[in-house]
């Protein structure tokens, strides 16, 4: 029974290069919320996948933002060619079931916490 | 869009004493989920407590309370007999109902909650 996951926990990045942020969740946990935390601020939904298929990437800031869930387990978020103000501790969130259900708690990871010089 | 204001940005509470966090949000729908989430230092944020708009009566998880009104929209977290343990940050969260609906999230800004000893 273990939490979500998530690694690096840290990273650093200059800017232009590319980051990729991995996602362990609960394991059989059908739905996966990646979400976005500024310093400061309260976290902001990014993309939500429910097993494998993302059904909803309204809150992904820029083309720059991809992320994927292939064989609905592990989730990557990835960014290109990072800017300074990526920079935020990135959340990854899992759910026993999935939308449309009775509501059921999401369960958040220890985060990433990115850094664009 | 639903939106979830805190506006207040830091508290202080005596140990042993009790404390209100309020939170307002803004939405035209009519069935939704509230939720207030601790997030410690260590930034695994966890669930504290959860109310359904549907239900009048306000929802209680040992120490911690809330004052659910629908037609202000308002839903603050009372916690009583303040401990140590209780210093984080707290987020107001909102989501819509799940039915057809994205699982989604909407968080306000958060509180920084101290506790003296």
């Amino acid at each position: 029974g273990a939490g979500v996951s998530q690694s690096p926990r840290y990273k650093v990045a200059k800017r232009g290069q590319d980051v990729a942020l991995r996602c362990d969740p609960i394991s059989g946990h059908v739905s996966l919320f990646w979400y976005q935390q500024a310093l400061g601020q309260g976290p902001e939904f990014l993309t939500y996948f429910q097993n494998e298929a993302q059904l909803d990437k309204s809150g992904l800031p820029s083309d720059r933002f991809f992320a994927e869930r292939p064989e609905g387990s592990v989730s990557t978020l990835k960014i290109q060619r990072t800017q300074q103000e990526d920079s935020a501790v990135y959340l990854c969130a899992s759910s026993l079931k999935g939308t449309g259900f009775n509501v059921d708690e999401q369960f958040f990871g220890p985060g990433t916490r990115l850094t664009v010089l | 869009a639903q939106t979830v204001t805190q506006s207040q940005p830091e508290m202080s509470v005596q140990e042993a004493e009790t404390v209100t966090l309020s939170c307002t949000y803004d939405t035209s729908e009519s069935d939704y989920y509230l939720f207030w989430y601790k997030q410690p230092p260590s930034r695994q944020m966890i669930l504290v407590i959860r109310q359904e708009a549907y239900k009048q009566q306000n929802a209680t998880e040992n120490r911690f309370s809330v004052n659910f009104q629908k037609a202000a929209k308002s839903f603050s977290l009372k916690i009583s007999d303040s401990q140590l343990g209780d210093a984080a940050m707290y987020f107001c969260a909102y989501r819509s109902a799940p039915t057809g609906a994205n699982s989604k999230l909407t968080f306000g800004k958060g509180i920084t909650l101290s506790v003296r000893p």
